[in-house]
């Protein structure tokens, strides 16, 4: 009864290889949003989408890719993965109107 | 930009209370706030819209002051399961719908 699941819940990668992160919900909403958490930043957003291909960058996008071709899923996809790209990784939905972001359990990236 | 959380960690005893505060150089249409536990994701506490509009749980409130784009959140008689991590996150324009968080307020509750 989640309402919004990521996968997976952990990776390790290599540097150079491309990575995708998968963000399912079933609650219908129309935002979703990717953020990451490191320690001393707090969490910082990647990208969001506003409905089905309708994507925008967020502060810190670069190396990073989305896509959304349907309403209940939002990718992340990191191109080439690289030692500073290792995080934890935040999927979040939100309903049109005022209230709150429902996250996601999270997926701990280590590039290697 | 990011919103300045104060202060950056607090410890207290069961039974006291605490303020959290969030500031922001920009022009604020609504705070959020959030906890989040160890390991786990943040959760939704509340959110205050321009204009004062306030929704909350109990023994948890907030207050944001417009003229100041500042927020407070208050914690009244704490208890150990209020310890956590503290998040205030911005929204700068009315349907914006993204939200710029602070670094955090790392709270924690001892017996």
């Amino acid at each position: 009864d989640a309402g919004i699941t990521q996968s997976p819940r952990h990776k390790v990668t290599e540097t150079g290889t491309p990575v995708t992160l998968r963000c399912h919900q079933t609650e219908n909403h129309r935002y979703m949003y990717w953020y990451r958490q490191d320690p001393g930043h707090g969490l910082r957003l990647i990208h969001y989408s506003y409905g089905v291909k309708d994507t925008d960058k967020g502060e810190v996008s670069d190396g990073y890719s989305v896509s959304r071709s349907k309403t209940e899923d939002f990718l992340l996809t990191l191109e080439s993965a690289t030692s500073s790209q290792t995080s934890v990784y935040f999927c979040a939905i939100s309903g049109k109107g005022y209230y709150g972001y429902t996250f996601g359990s999270g997926t701990r990236l280590t590039v290697v | 930009q990011q919103p300045v959380q104060s202060p950056q960690a607090v410890i207290l005893r069961e039974g006291e209370d605490a303020v959290i505060n969030c500031s922001s150089s920009k022009a604020l249409y609504s705070v959020h706030w959030y906890r989040q536990k160890h390991g786990e994701a943040p959760v939704f506490l509340m959110i205050l819209l321009k204009g004062g509009e306030q929704k909350g749980h109990e023994k948890i409130s907030a207050s944001f002051n417009e003229k100041k784009q500042q927020s407070s959140l208050y914690l009244t008689a704490s208890q150990l399961s209020y310890s956590g991590t503290y998040f205030c996150g911005t929204e700068a324009g009315a349907g914006s719908y993204q939200l710029t968080f602070g670094k955090g307020t790392k709270l924690s509750v001892i017996p």
